[in-house]
């Protein structure tokens, strides 16, 4: 069993709509979570971070948290094509980011 | 600028050549890890470092060997037991709390 389980996708969103990319993860004893995001041919860039329950929100994104579900989601408003990307959902225990987990990624491509 | 860096951008090897791949970072950071990313896939991590001189091995080793005699050097051979090389490698540095990645170097083989 995937410890963070992401939908490959792709996803396709029409410029200007929102953007919903969903996580869970295995670890109830999870306590941080990352998304990055990854353009093709380069290297993932940390975006969001949130260690508690409920929504944090910079910009355009939010982050959103439910741990008895044991899900995390990034929510994108306002699509823009320069969000197309692939976005990578990572997860922390107690032992703090160097026992950080991946998932394999959803790519979203928003359409003009 | 604080931050990491990768080289060479691009590799080739030849088939039994080692080759070594470069990862610097100035962030003061004592964790360093390398992994390897093949088209359309995640992650998988090579090895990691969480100390000078110390260093495991990740879930996909064997191929590879790394040192870490400096805590901003964490240099990655990939040897020729390492029968398919070609990837995307990635090394990343982290505090406690967050994670940051390098560039990459694509290794191609000739």
């Amino acid at each position: 069993q995937k410890e963070v389980e992401q939908n490959s996708g792709p996803l396709s969103v029409p410029e200007g709509a929102i953007a919903s990319l969903n996580c869970t993860y295995s670890d109830r004893g999870s306590q941080s979570f990352f998304w990055y995001r990854q353009y093709s041919g380069k290297s993932p860039e940390l975006i969001m971070f949130i260690y508690s329950n409920g929504d944090k929100e910079d910009g355009r994104f939010t982050a959103q948290l439910n741990k008895a579900s044991q899900y995390v989601s990034l929510l994108i408003r306002d699509s823009q094509p320069s969000d197309s990307a692939t976005y990578l959902c990572a997860v922390t225990g107690s032992g703090g980011y160097q026992k950080v987990t991946f998932g394999t990624g959803t790519k979203l491509q928003v359409i003009p | 600028d604080g931050g990491i860096t990768q080289s060479p951008k691009y590799l080739f090897r030849k088939e039994g050549q080692n080759v070594t791949l470069s990862c610097e970072q100035n962030l003061n950071h004592d964790a360093m890890y390398w992994y390897r990313q093949d088209p359309g896939q995640g992650l998988r991590l090579i090895y990691y470092s969480q100390i000078v001189n110390d260093f495991q091995k990740g879930d996909i080793a064997e191929g590879y060997s790394v040192s870490r005699e400096k805590k901003e050097s964490f240099p990655l051979t990939v040897t020729s037991a390492q029968k398919n090389p070609t990837a995307f490698y990635l090394c990343a540095s982290s505090d406690r709390d967050f994670g940051y990645f390098g560039p990459g170097t694509r290794l191609l083989v000739l």
